[in-house]
């Protein structure tokens, strides 16, 4: 596609529930970004792949989010057990190469709302 | 850690005029890049104009431009001839040289352009 498509749009989650956020980063894109975006916030950097290794997790708030990128294409983001502090925009990003030789490109974001 | 301050939550601006957005940040590296995302309510964030510190030069984009202070560690957004489409939350970020990565938002300056 002409740039990065996240899905669904918008996510509505009873507390403990599983939830998968889907990122398809612009085709080539070797690297991709997860960056969480809480409501009045700047986003915050939850994690960065390289292809399909995950070079940096460090962002990620808990074991119950994990992320994958399995074909170096398409990434999910699941959270587990989700809780009312989950709920916040994720916005996922590509680049070709470096973030400053190519800038990235962010999707419109997965609203999630945890009730 | 980086911090990225931006100290106005809000501005307004009339049609035509010009407006200055501020952002502060403190680190110790000495080579490092900085950015200006804007993020319609669209939610897409969408890179507006970017500074390599090691550049004394400051960056212009048309009628964007950046006011870089190293040593005071200043960076803000000039906006000239504001348009309405200029309607949007303006964010700051820092990235490492090193990281090659990870951006540190700031928590944003919501700008509304006047008719």
């Amino acid at each position: 596609g002409a740039g990065v498509s996240q899905s669904p749009r918008y996510k509505v989650a009873k507390r403990g529930q599983d939830v998968a956020l889907r990122c398809d980063p612009i085709s080539g894109h070797v690297s991709l970004f997860w960056y969480q975006q809480a409501l009045g916030q700047g986003p915050e950097f939850l994690t960065y792949f390289q292809n399909e290794a995950q070079l940096d997790k460090s962002g990620l708030p808990s074991d119950r989010f994990f992320a994958e990128r399995p074909e170096g294409s398409v990434s999910t983001l699941k959270i587990q057990r989700t809780q009312q502090e989950d709920s916040a925009v994720y916005l996922c990003a590509s680049s070709s190469v470096g973030v400053w030789n190519s800038p990235l490109h962010f999707g419109n974001g997965t609203r999630l709302t945890v009730t | 850690a980086q911090t990225v301050t931006q100290s106005q939550p809000e501005m307004s601006v009339q049609e035509a005029e010009t407006v200055t957005l501020s952002c502060t940040y403190d680190t110790s590296e000495n080579n490092y890049y900085l950015f200006w995302y804007k993020q319609p309510p669209s939610r897409q964030m969408i890179l507006v104009i970017r500074q390599e510190a090691y550049k004394q030069q400051n960056a212009t984009e048309n009628r964007f431009s950046v006011n870089f202070q190293k040593a005071a560690k200043s960076f803000s957004l000039k906006i000239s001839d504001s348009q309405l489409g200029d309607t949007a939350m303006y964010f700051c970020a820092f990235m490492r040289s090193n990281s090659g990565y990870a951006l540190n938002f700031g928590k944003g300056t919501s700008l509304l352009v006047t008719p």
